[in-house]
Order: structure tokens, then C-alpha cells, then sequence
């Protein structure tokens, strides 16, 4: 079973600011990732998959990038709205995984 | 547009049993794998069971096998789990995801709270 780790467990940014979520896998998945944002009080919703494609209506800000164990999610410039939770998560393997979350709060 | 509803849920005994159900609409059901995903009070998101799209696949977490059972009625665009011998560790929203490998879109979950 692959067991996914994310880091930090908080990140803390200003409005405006840059902010880069880590990803780590115990084995690779290649590039068989997906990043999703959870609000307070809502279902998560589908950010990227492939690691780097943007799903439907997800805005430019939103990047992802790696393959085999480590990958990043980059928000180029945060908006009020991305303030959330993110997961990521495996689908080379089954059972599906998801790291534990990376909450992005207001600094 | 594509909707997810799910149903079911509710205050059961530990060692129990509760059958939730989720109802698509907006996208032809038989195409698509079909997931649960869980997540307790205030915690992360659990994959629970995968469904292919004709039922011949299933796949489970390990903290479910043997007492969860996933199924689907493509006739009826419905996405059933079937919970037995329910444990404390249970409790959490349950969500039902379209797909089985980057689920999306996802219902908005059915509470399952075991508690004596």
C-alpha cells in the first residue's frame, strides 16, 4: 500500500504571495497524481491530475509538477478563494491514497 | 450538470449495519468507474472502495475488507455501499466521487455516526 506524505502541515501566507505544497510518495506512482482543494464545509474538488494538468475551469494560478515520489503544487499568486485545504493523491496503485492535507492559511 | 446525491446515513450501533446509496444524474452512470471516499470529524480524506464500471472490479482499503461491500444498478444510475459489523472508526461524512482514478466531480456525503 502506498502512503502518501505531505508537507507542511500549515502553510501560512499573505494574499499575493507565492505558495509551494509538497508531496512525497513511499513508492513511485509516476506521474499518477491529482491535487484537490477542500473549503469549509464543502466536497473537495479535482485541482490537477497527471500530476500537471489543470482540471476543467482551474485557474492558471494553479501548477503542479514532479513524477515518481515528489511532487509540488504552486499557487503563483494566492487569491482570498484559495484559502482551503489541499490533498493530493495516488491512482497508480490500488487502494487509492491521499496525503493527510496541507491547510493554506491567511498570514 | 453532472450531480451526485447521497443517502443513507445516520446514528447506528457499534457492530451494525447501514446501506448508503448515491443517485447520478447529468452523465451516462455505465461509463464510469465509481468511488467512496470518507472523512471523519475534522480529519483527512480516507479512500474507502472502488467500483469498475459493470461491477466485474472492486477495491478496498484494508480497514474496510470484509465488512464494507460496494455495488452498483447501472439501470437505476445508482452507487450503493453496503456497511456491516460498524466500528466507532466508522464515523465520517461519506462521499460518493464519479471515477476511479482522479474522482470528480463528488457528491456532498452522507453523515454515518457509530455510537452506542
Amino acid at each position: 500500500e502506498i502512503v502518501m506524505t505531505q508537507s507542511p502541515a500549515t502553510l501560512s501566507v499573505s494574499p499575493g504571495e507565492r505558495a509551494t505544497l509538497s508531496c512525497r510518495a513511499s513508492q513511485s506512482v509516476t506521474t499518477n497524481l491529482a491535487w484537490y482543494q477542500q473549503k469549509p464545509g464543502q466536497a473537495p474538488r479535482l485541482l490537477i491530475y497527471g500530476a500537471s494538468t489543470r482540471a476543467t475551469g482551474i485557474p492558471a494560478r494553479f501548477s503542479g509538477s514532479g513524477s515518481g515520489t515528489e511532487f509540488t503544487l504552486t499557487i503563483s499568486s494566492l487569491q482570498s478563494e484559495d484559502f482551503a485545504v489541499y490533498y493530493c493523491q495516488q491512482y497508480n496503485n490500488w487502494p487509492r491514497a491521499f496525503g493527510q492535507g496541507t491547510k493554506v492559511e491567511i498570514k | 450538470e453532472v450531480q451526485l446525491v447521497e443517502s443513507g446515513g445516520g446514528l447506528v450501533q457499534p457492530g451494525g449495519s447501514l446501506r448508503l446509496s448515491c443517485v447520478a444524474s447529468g452523465f451516462t452512470f455505465s461509463d464510469y468507474w465509481m468511488s467512496w471516499v470518507r472523512q471523519a470529524p475534522g480529519k483527512g480524506l480516507e479512500w474507502v472502495a472502488n467500483i469498475k464500471q459493470d461491477g466485474s472490479e472492486k477495491y478496498y482499503v484494508d480497514s474496510v475488507k470484509g465488512r464494507f461491500t460496494i455495488s452498483r444498478d447501472n439501470a437505476k444510475k445508482s452507487l450503493y455501499l453496503q456497511m456491516n459489523s460498524l466500528r466507532a472508526e466508522d464515523t465520517a461524512l461519506y462521499y460518493c466521487a464519479r471515477g476511479g482514478y482522479y474522482p470528480d466531480p463528488w457528491g456532498q456525503g452522507t453523515l454515518v455516526t457509530v455510537s452506542s
